[in-house]
């Protein structure tokens, strides 16, 4: 069993539709980090999460530390949002470790 | 300010050969984190170093191998390529160790033949 669940792992939604995306890790964590990845490889960081909830924009981020969860949520996705979303975990001593990724395709 | 660089951003080897890719973290960073995606899969970990020390090490095997220098840029050695080995590989920069956000470069898409 992988340490880090995404699930789903491809979703294909329409355009003004609210997403949410799911993570579930099984260690314990310093920081749990949402990252996405464009075509041709290009990582960007979303949101860097310990406790509670994080909002950028449409993005908004949550995490409970207890359940070992953390939700990443796009309100009025847009064909632009499509891209792989990336839920990563960091242990004190180490580096991340990723989830599979979640292919988002919004469509016009 | 620049983000992270990577050079080479493509490189195309022989089984057998050695090479070494080059990252240069953003301005006032010290931490850089090397990681290989293979394509259709997520990026694993393979070395992060901080302040010129190795600070974790994945599972990779000893032909993989890394140094952070001064400057605090980073090179990722492999020797003894194996096909296997093609992957994209992804170095990113913090300002510190833990709890901070990693900034990824583009990464150097290597494929060994």
């Amino acid at each position: 069993k992988n340490e880090v669940e995404q699930s789903p792992q491809n979703l294909t939604a329409q355009e003004g539709e609210f997403i949410t995306i799911n993570c579930s890790y099984s260690v314990g964590i310093s920081a749990l980090h949402w990252l996405q990845q464009h075509p041709g490889g290009g990582i960007v960081s979303l949101f860097m999460l310990s406790s509670g909830k994080k909002k950028h924009g449409r993005l908004i981020a949550t995490i409970n530390i207890q359940e070992k969860h953390s939700s990443l949520h796009i309100t009025a996705s847009h064909p632009r949002d499509s891209a792989v979303y990336i839920c990563a975990v960091r242990r004190e001593a180490d580096g991340l470790t990723f989830g599979k990724g979640t292919h988002l395709i919004i469509q016009p | 300010d620049a983000g992270v660089t990577q050079s080479p951003t493509h490189l195309i080897k022989t089984r057998g050969q050695q090479v070494t890719l080059r990252c240069s973290p953003i301005s006032g960073h010290k931490s850089v984190s090397w990681y290989q995606q293979v394509l259709g899969q997520g990026p694993q970990f393979i070395f992060q170093y901080y302040e010129k020390e190795e600070r974790g090490r994945g599972n990779f095997p000893d032909r993989f191998s890394a140094r952070q220098f001064p400057n605090y840029s980073s090179e990722l050695n492999v020797n003894a390529l194996l096909l296997g080995d093609s992957a994209l590989y992804l170095c990113a920069s913090s300002r510190q160790l833990a709890k901070n956000i990693q900034y990824f470069g583009a990464g150097t898409r290597l494929s060994v033949l």
